[in-house]
């Protein structure tokens, strides 16, 4: 079915620490893969994306990797910042046309 | 300013009643997607449009409907027959289709009381 499962549900990490998020996609035709974040109270916003026809991307403090033999994506923040903190969400093309997300994850960078 | 617009921002029911959240967008994007947002539960697939007067079922249809009559709107009815409404619901819209970026609404606040 069309699945996005992401991981963990909850990060807490130091500042100056890394954390990495994980997802995996069920539809192996996808070929986006978009990754959000939510701060308390707003709306949903690109950080970072990545296609299919590479297997990195950086952006500054985040990065993204894919590997699509296993159906998996991971977002990477290095040296995390207190206003990292927010929920992250994954997204996955469905069949093309259905984006599904992940049920997010909440990062806590503690000072 | 362009953008994608969501309102009213809160909203609250009576139970048994319908209500329309709308969401507008002058992006000139061909797709438009309805999320329901609960917390632990992510943003879960209502409904979703990719050309005018066409549109499909996501995941958790049942006790909605949608029209799709303009590029620029795509309103959500919420309907007696959903069992639990109270959630915060977010519009979004891409350029074409789900390989491309989304943009999201602020999003609606509905409550039942």
């Amino acid at each position: 079915g069309e699945n996005v499962e992401q991981h963990p549900s909850t990060l807490s990490v130091q500042e100056g620490d890394s954390a990495v998020i994980k997802c995996t996609y069920s539809d192996s035709a996808s070929n986006y893969f978009p990754w959000y974040k939510q701060e308390l109270g707003k709306r949903p916003q690109l950080i970072i994306d990545i296609r299919s026809n590479v297997g990195e991307k950086k952006d500054q403090r985040i990065a993204v990797t894919l590997n699509k033999t296993a159906k998996h994506f991971s977002l990477h923040i290095t040296e995390t910042q207190p206003e990292d903190s927010a929920v992250y969400f994954c997204a996955a093309p469905y069949r093309r046309d259905k984006l599904v997300f992940g049920a997010g994850t909440i990062l806590r960078v503690k000072s | 300013d362009g953008g994608i617009t969501q309102s009213p921002k809160y909203l609250f029911r009576k139970e048994g009643q319908n209500v329309t959240l709308s969401c507008e967008q002058n992006l000139n994007h061909d797709a438009m997607y309805w999320y329901r947002q609960d917390p632990g539960q992510g943003l879960r697939l209502i409904y979703y449009s990719q050309i005018v007067n066409d549109f499909q079922k996501g995941d958790i249809a049942e006790g909605y409907s949608v029209s799709r009559e303009k590029k620029e709107s795509f309103p959500l009815t919420v309907t007696s027959a959903q069992k639990n409404p109270t959630a915060f619901y977010l519009c979004a819209s891409s350029r074409q289709g789900s390989n491309t970026e989304a943009f999201f609404g602020q999003g609606t606040r509905l409550t039942v009381v």
